[in-house]
Order: structure tokens, then sequence, then C-alpha cells
């Protein structure tokens, strides 16, 4: 089983609309979150990083995260076509342990 | 800039000969990863260095495949006899682990052809 899965996607959805990409982990000890964005043929950038339960808000982007289910989400709201890339989900149990990468998912925004 | 930097950012190699990745993380950071991602592939972990600890090699996919970090600072990934698998863009990252996990900085990454 993968530590960090995420559904690869493609996800489409229609400029203006929500976005909403999601992440399962299967360690309970994770306790740190992020979500990183990447374009085609670039490094990873990050968009949110999220430590505690709830929502974290920042512009258009919310990241959730749920530890009892081991779930984490990203909500894209008024979706526009430079959003669409792979979008990364990252977790990791502090104490020096490395972070783990899911796989992706693909965003598409369409006009 | 006080970004990661990785070099060369390109490099064309021939079946069999050995490769050499520098990569110099952002200053005062003590965790850096090296990742290798094939076209239209996933993040694949290789190494992971923290502090002065032993590093985390488990994702080295044979033993043709080593790293360094000398100083606690930059680290260079080593292929030898190289294969035509081994083309890939090369990431690497680092990060402040100041406490827990921090957020990590990835690097332009260097594209590796060999062919």
């Amino acid at each position: 089983q993968k530590e960090v899965e995420q559904n690869s996607g493609p996800l489409s959805v229609p400029e203006g609309a929500i976005a909403s990409l999601n992440c399962t982990y299967s360690d309970r000890g994770s306790q740190s979150f992020f979500w990183y964005r990447q374009y085609s043929g670039k490094s990873p950038e990050l968009i949110m990083f999220i430590y505690s339960n709830g929502d974290k808000e920042d512009g258009r982007f919310t990241a959730q995260l749920n530890k009892a289910s081991q779930y984490v989400s990203l909500l894209i709201r008024d979706s526009q076509p430079s959003d669409s890339a792979t979008y990364l989900c990252a977790g990791g149990t502090g104490g020096g342990n490395k972070l783990t990468f899911g796989t992706g998912t693909q965003l598409k925004v369409e006009l | 800039g006080a970004g990661v930097s990785q070099s060369p950012s390109n490099k064309v190699t021939e079946k069999g000969k050995d490769v050499e990745l520098r990569c110099d993380p952002i200053s005062g950071h003590t965790a850096l990863y090296w990742y290798r991602q094939s076209l239209g592939q996933g993040l694949e972990f290789l190494i992971y260095f923290q502090g002065n600890s032993a590093p985390d090699k488990s994702g080295l996919p044979s033993d043709r495949f080593s790293a360094e970090r000398t100083g606690g600072s930059v680290s260079t990934l080593t292929i030898q006899r190289t294969q035509q698998e081994d083309s890939a863009v090369y990431l690497c990252a680092s990060s402040s682990m100041v406490q827990g996990n921090s957020p990590l900085h990835f690097g332009n990454g260097t594209r590796l052809t060999v062919t």
C-alpha cells in the first residue's frame, strides 16, 4: 500500500468552478501535509501546507485536513486555465523523517 | 538568488559513462533530498540527508547510484555506468527542518539523457 495516495486524473473542471483534489495517507503518525503544483517541464512549487485539523485558506486555495479519516484535500475556487497542472500531495511524520509524495493529480481547467 | 541550485541543467552522456550531478541547497537547510522524475511520471524518491544522520538510501534503484553530502551542504549524485533507463529529470530539494517537517524547496533539476 502506498503511503500517500492520489487519483492520477485527469480531473477536468470548467473555468470558474471549484476544483477538489484529494489525498489519503496511511501513516497515522503523519503530522504535516503539503500541496505542490507542478507545471509540465517545471519543478514542483509549494502551494500550501497544513498541520492542524480543519481548513486553512489562502486566496483561492483552501487546504482541508481530517486526521481521523487520514484525508487531505485542496480546493481551488474560481478555477482558471492557468491552474492546469499536476498537484502533488506530500506528508511527513516529523522527527527528522522524510516527506512522502503521492503520484499527483493532473488538473485541467477548460474554457 | 537564495534558491536551490542544480548543475548542470542538462546533461547528455553515452551509455556506460559515469555522471555527477550537483546540488547546492539553500543556506542553513539541514535536510536534502534527491528525486527522479521520468517523463509524465511522479516523483521517485532516491535519497535523503538530514543533518549528521546516516542518509536514507532506500530509494536508490541500484548500486550504480550513490550520493554524498559534504560538510552538510553541497550534495553530489553519482550514476556509474549509465543506462538508457537512467534518462530522467533529477530534482534536488532542501528544507530547514526546524521543527517537524518543513516545506521542501526544489531546484530546477538536471535533465539527464543517456544515448
